[in-house]
């Protein structure tokens, strides 16, 4: 299976605690992109990472989100000190070098207690 | 603030009919409008158009995009209850950012 892949499917952390999100993308895709999904709301666009670089984090909050795309590996979006309000569906996705067309995976999610 | 406005927000209908759902947008560097399909999953892409007046089709779905008035339509004929679904329009930026509209719930009663 060559789609997008997220792990963990479902991760329920207490207030205080860290979440990791694990993205690896389409086998050939250089590019991702995370975004976070609420209920009945729309995707909105957090970050898009290159290898090793952050291309664009203007959606992102300014504390405690981080996102990583390392050399080898898969893409990370890490969340510190987790609040309730941090409680969604988190999407990655990926494109080719030049491509529009974004496919995205299973989604995390997220839940704080 | 760029901006996709998606209407109607939810849709019923019966099986069999045809629906039609719009996408407007504001937005800066303009490069592309994409159509998804999202389930109770992930979305899963349908269609990209980046040139004004050229229908794309797949099946019964068919997509056109109007760049002079800044809007898209995505037409469904002949619904079937596996077409229920949240539709979600996207705009592609330059350095391939996109940014998406709220959705349109679309529900197919049999």
């Amino acid at each position: 299976n060559a789609g997008v892949m997220q792990n963990p499917r479902h991760l329920v952390r207490r207030r205080g605690q860290e979440a990791r999100l694990r993205c690896s993308p389409m086998k050939g895709h250089s590019h991702v992109y995370w975004y976070r999904q609420l209920p009945e709301e729309g995707l909105k666009f957090m970050v898009y990472l290159q290898k090793e670089n952050i291309i664009d984090e203007s959606g992102m909050p300014k504390e405690r989100f981080s996102a990583e795309f390392p050399k080898e590996g898969p893409s990370i979006l890490r969340i510190q000190q987790v609040v309730r309000g941090d409680s969604a569906a988190y999407f990655c996705a990926s494109s080719a070098k030049g491509a529009y067309e974004q496919y995205f995976g299973p989604g995390t999610r997220l839940t704080v207690t | 603030e760029d901006k996709v406005v998606q209407s109607p927000l939810s849709l019923v209908v019966h099986e069999g009919d045809t629906v039609t759902l719009n996408c407007s947008y504001e937005v800066t560097n303009f490069r592309s409008l994409l159509w998804y399909k999202q389930e109770k999953k992930a979305p899963t892409f349908l269609f990209m158009l980046t040139s004004s007046g050229i229908e794309k089709k797949s099946g019964r779905l068919s997509s056109i995009l109007d760049k002079k008035e800044l809007f898209s339509i995505l037409n469904i004929t002949a619904t079937q209850t596996g077409d229920s679904a949240v539709y979600l329009c996207a705009v592609g930026l330059h350095a391939d950012k996109i940014i998406f509209g709220k959705g349109t719930r679309l529900h197919i009663l049999p």
